[in-house]
């Protein structure tokens, strides 16, 4: 079983470029979420989708967005990526709200 | 405002205990969760507390005080392999996840 899988691994982006972060689960896990992790910080939540068909905005939702048109892909779009988005990008699963999440392997992001 | 509290670096030697510390403020309480990251790595689920006490696996336990806003993670027989960070998170009264920044340990032989 893969579990979460992120593609890309890592990206080098032009400030001003879009992008979409993949992230897809085969757990069959009903929620789903996106964090940002930067040194000195906690992981923060940028949006999460309690089951298909709906998302949320979490703690850093400005400038990206989210679908989440079936269980197991949540994908994160950029529209025009800035240097302050640099981060390592996770993505997460978890079978309900209140169960422990489960990650992806990451994104490394560079915005120049 | 939302805060967890968790110290930034620790040592410890190989085959000793270590505690690590947790303090939080939330808007709400519906757990605590503490999670090891490698570095390099995704978070890796440890264990989790919705009630006061200690919750024991293996070699690392996890305590919990709701009414001091207090968690502690206790690492005995330390390995190498266990030099990483360990982050502590909060489910919020949203259910959301409020994460501390981390505290790194360092084993040394």
């Amino acid at each position: 079983t893969a579990g979460i899988t992120q593609a890309p691994t890592s990206q080098i982006l032009a400030a001003g470029r879009s992008m979409t972060l993949r992230c897809t689960q085969d757990m069959r896990h009903n929620a789903m979420y996106w964090y940002r992790q930067d040194l000195g910080l906690g992981l923060r939540l940028i949006h999460y989708s309690n089951t298909a068909g709906t998302t949320g905005k979490g703690e850093v939702p400005d400038g990206y967005s989210v679908s989440r048109a079936n269980t197991d892909d949540f994908p994160l779009t950029l529209a025009s990526a800035v240097p302050s988005q640099t981060s390592v990008y996770f993505c997460a699963s978890s079978d309900s709200g209140e169960a422990e999440q489960f990650f992806g392997p990451g994104t490394r992001l560079t915005v120049l | 405002g939302q805060n967890i509290d968790q110290p930034t670096e620790m040592t410890a030697t190989e085959g000793a205990i270590v505690q690590i510390n947790c303090t939080y403020q939330t808007s709400g309480f519906n757990g605590l969760f503490w999670y090891q990251q490698h570095a390099g790595e995704a978070p890796t689920f440890l264990s989790y507390n919705v009630l006061d006490g200690l919750e024991e696996k293996g070699r690392f336990s996890s305590f919990l005080s709701r009414s001091k806003g207090y968690s502690y993670l206790l690492l005995k027989e330390l390995q190498m392999k266990d030099s990483a960070s360990y982050l502590c998170a909060v489910r919020d009264s949203n259910y959301q996840l409020i994460w501390g920044a981390g505290t790194k340990l360092i084993i040394k032989p």
